[in-house]
């Protein structure tokens, strides 16, 4: 069974430009979720999609990201424009139904803005 | 205070010997507990999941919980070499699904 998969896997961008993250949960999982971790600290949560909708998002840091799962299936982290600050390693995890609460994390997108 | 909070570390066992890792946490209604090993690069491996008060064994691999005093951790008999990694706890809290991470303790396993 495939795990969790994430693209790119490395991302090097001028700030100011648009870098979108896909994700690809393990076939079959309702739940997936958007962390991030920045240079120091601890991995942070960003959101959570239940199918194809937005269960909850207070992680996100600001409206220079949005996030998308059309189909409930693969997701997208959209970051627009990017700001230094952004740069880290963004870590997708799925579950497979309610009441599930062991998430499988894929192997990150490590994103550098310069 | 963090919401959950680890000794970084690095903490240094020989091979053989037990490692003990811990882990508090602030919130009181927190329901699930888990443990991830990370090696470099690459990602959070779900190792041991635990709910309820008391120890879990699987394999090498024991977890402890108390809620009472809001502490959990993670006991690995005859360490080996290949357990050198970074070690997550986490916590879901009232949070449907959302884990909350501690920053991770580094454990090297020297031969």
């Amino acid at each position: 069974e495939a795990g969790v998969t994430q693209f790119p896997s490395h991302s090097v961008i001028e700030k100011g430009q648009t870098v979108t993250l896909r994700c690809d949960p393990i076939s079959g999982h309702d739940n997936l979720y958007w962390y991030r971790r920045v240079m120091g600290k601890e991995i942070k949560f960003l959101l959570h999609f239940v199918k194809e909708s937005k269960q909850d998002e207070s992680g996100m840091p600001n409206n220079r990201f949005l996030a998308e799962r059309t189909g409930g299936t693969y997701s997208t982290l959209k970051v627009q424009p990017a700001e230094l600050e952004d740069s880290g390693v963004y870590f997708c995890a799925s579950s497979q139904d309610e009441g599930d609460t062991e998430a499988f994390f894929g192997q990150g997108t490590r994103l550098t803005v310069v | 205070q963090k919401e959950v909070e680890q000794n970084s570390g690095p903490l240094s066992v020989p091979e053989g010997a037990i490692a003990s890792l811990n882990c508090t946490y602030s919130d009181r209604g927190s329901q699930s507990f888990f443990w991830y090993r990370q090696y470099s690069g690459k990602s959070p491996e779900l190792i041991m999941s635990i709910y309820s008060n008391g120890d879990k064994e699987d394999g090498r691999f024991t977890a402890q919980l108390n809620k009472a005093s809001q502490y959990v951790s993670l006991l690995i008999r005859d360490s080996q070499p290949s357990d050198s990694a970074t070690y997550l706890c986490a916590v879901i809290g009232t949070s449907y699904g959302k884990l909350t991470f501690g920053q991770g303790t580094i454990l090297t396993v020297h031969p």
